[in-house]
């Protein structure tokens, strides 16, 4: 069956630009997560959905960061005003009982 | 709070030989452990688990890990490798109520011919 999917696999901005990340989760799973991957950091979790729950936010490392699951299914993670800490690899993850996530490919973010 | 140590951020071995990565933990509730291999410029893709039962688990391509709750530990085995397992390893654990990962900083394996 297909996988979790993410996109746009690349994406290169200018700093201070916007930047909108989608990933679309395995159909019927309904947690789904975002993590960061980054050489200085690695791999941190962001934000976490369950159903119609409201969303664990802990990991958002500042207020320019945020994401939105719509209808319990896509999820889109917004970044706002982009540094250029903010260049990273940016993955999703979906889980049908909360305990195995199984991943995408990831977005590249590259702020210039 | 959770976190997990690999001992070794590289290892190189050659074909055919037997591997250990090593990963230790540290938490203050019951455990869920995994381990996520990443090929380069892909995502991270799932080894194999530890959710409760057999401490002896089995995994893709061949892998194997063993929980070992004492020495907190959750090491992966593999007794023959190949070329194409090149890759990092990501040590990997969960708890508590949103079941979040704490990732290890990884391992990257490197077999030589």
């Amino acid at each position: 069956g297909a996988g979790v999917s993410q996109s746009p696999s690349n994406k290169v901005t200018e700093k201070g630009k916007d930047v909108e990340l989608r990933c679309d989760p395995i159909s019927g799973h309904t947690a789904l997560y975002w993590y960061r991957q980054s050489l200085g950091q690695g791999l941190e979790f962001l934000i976490y959905f369950q159903g119609n729950s409201a969303p664990d936010k802990s990991g958002l490392p500042s207020d320019r960061f945020s994401a939105e699951r719509t209808g319990g299914s896509v999820s889109t993670l917004t970044i706002q005003r982009t540094q250029q800490e903010d260049s990273a690899v940016y993955l999703c993850a979906s889980s049908l009982d909360g305990k195995t996530q199984y991943f995408g490919p990831g977005t590249r973010l590259l702020v210039l | 709070a959770q976190s997990v140590t690999q001992l070794d951020s590289q290892v190189p071995v050659f074909e055919e030989a037997p591997v250990e990565l090593r990963c230790n933990y540290s938490s203050s509730v019951s455990v869920y452990l995994f381990w996520y291999v990443q090929y380069p410029n892909q995502g991270l893709q799932l080894l194999l688990k530890y959710l409760s039962g057999s401490t002896l688990v089995k995994g893709i391509n061949g892998f194997e890990a063993e929980f070992n709750k004492s020495q907190t530990s959750f090491h992966l085995r593999k007794p023959s490798v190949h070329i194409s397992d090149t890759a990092e390893y990501f040590c990997a654990v969960s708890g508590g109520s949103n079941y979040k990962l704490t990732f290890g900083k990884g391992t990257l394996l490197t077999v030589n011919p």
